[in-house]
């Protein structure tokens, strides 16, 4: 079952702009997490936002929460040609009162043109 | 280095001829999880485990077995593979399971069962 969903489901823009993607979600959660994949490879963890946070930066990367609407938007600045990749927003499911688990959106792919 | 190591990379099989892709992590983190990755379907658990000799379904368990044994090993274990298995797997481990920490991924094998 699906939790997150990521808008919009691909990107395009050039080397220099800001790549923002969005993220909804149907359930309380305890954190937010955004990650990369690039091409056919794993993926790799960026950032994690808590539900008691608004807003996080990592570098490039500025990662907001707005509970209230159940969603996330992931900003990257700056792009590079090597920011192209699909971007995922995952979220905790807490089943039944066991422990948690992080299930995946579907994922925006982003292409950033040199 | 920190890592999820996957083996094989790739593979192809014939239908009914059991397979195991293995999973290792040298980080001595309590939770590990397999995920599927499908065109259009995102990525969706399989098996996760909490902890050694602790495992539980995930949303797509049908086909597949695990163990955890030793906590640095996780194997995906496919009794009589078919073609509907053939995706992109992906092993992931994280500190502990309260979802509170990133997941490290293997890079993933992928399969082809023809």
């Amino acid at each position: 079952s699906q939790q997150g969903e990521e808008d919009p489901q691909a990107l395009s823009i050039q080397e220099g702009e800001n790549a923002t993607m969005n993220c909804s979600y149907k359930t309380s959660i305890n954190n937010l997490q955004w990650y990369r994949q690039n091409s056919g490879r794993g993926l790799v963890h960026l950032i994690l936002i808590r539900s008691n946070e608004r807003e996080k930066h990592s570098g490039r990367l500025r990662v907001t929460l707005d509970t209230s609407k159940k969603s996330s938007s992931l900003l990257i600045t700056a792009s590079r040609a090597a920011d192209t990749a699909s971007y995922f927003c995952a979220t905790d499911r807490w089943d039944g009162g066991s422990q948690g688990n992080l299930i995946f959106g579907k994922g925006t792919k982003l292409s950033v043109k040199p | 280095e920190a890592q999820v190591t996957q083996n094989p990379r790739y593979l192809i099989t014939v239908t009914g001829k059991k397979l195991t892709v293995t999973c290792s992590q040298n980080m001595n983190h309590e939770y590990m999880s397999w995920y599927r990755q499908d065109p259009g379907l995102g990525l969706r658990q399989i098996y996760y485990s909490m902890n050694v000799e602790v495992t539980d379904k995930g949303d797509v368990p049908e086909g597949y077995k695990v163990s955890r044994k030793e906590k640095r090993n996780f194997p995906l274990i496919l009794e009589s593979p078919s073609p509907n298995q053939t995706s992109l797997y992906f092993c992931a481990s994280s500190l502990d399971g309260q979802v509170s920490y990133g997941y490290t991924f293997g890079s993933g094998t992928r399969l082809t069962v023809v």
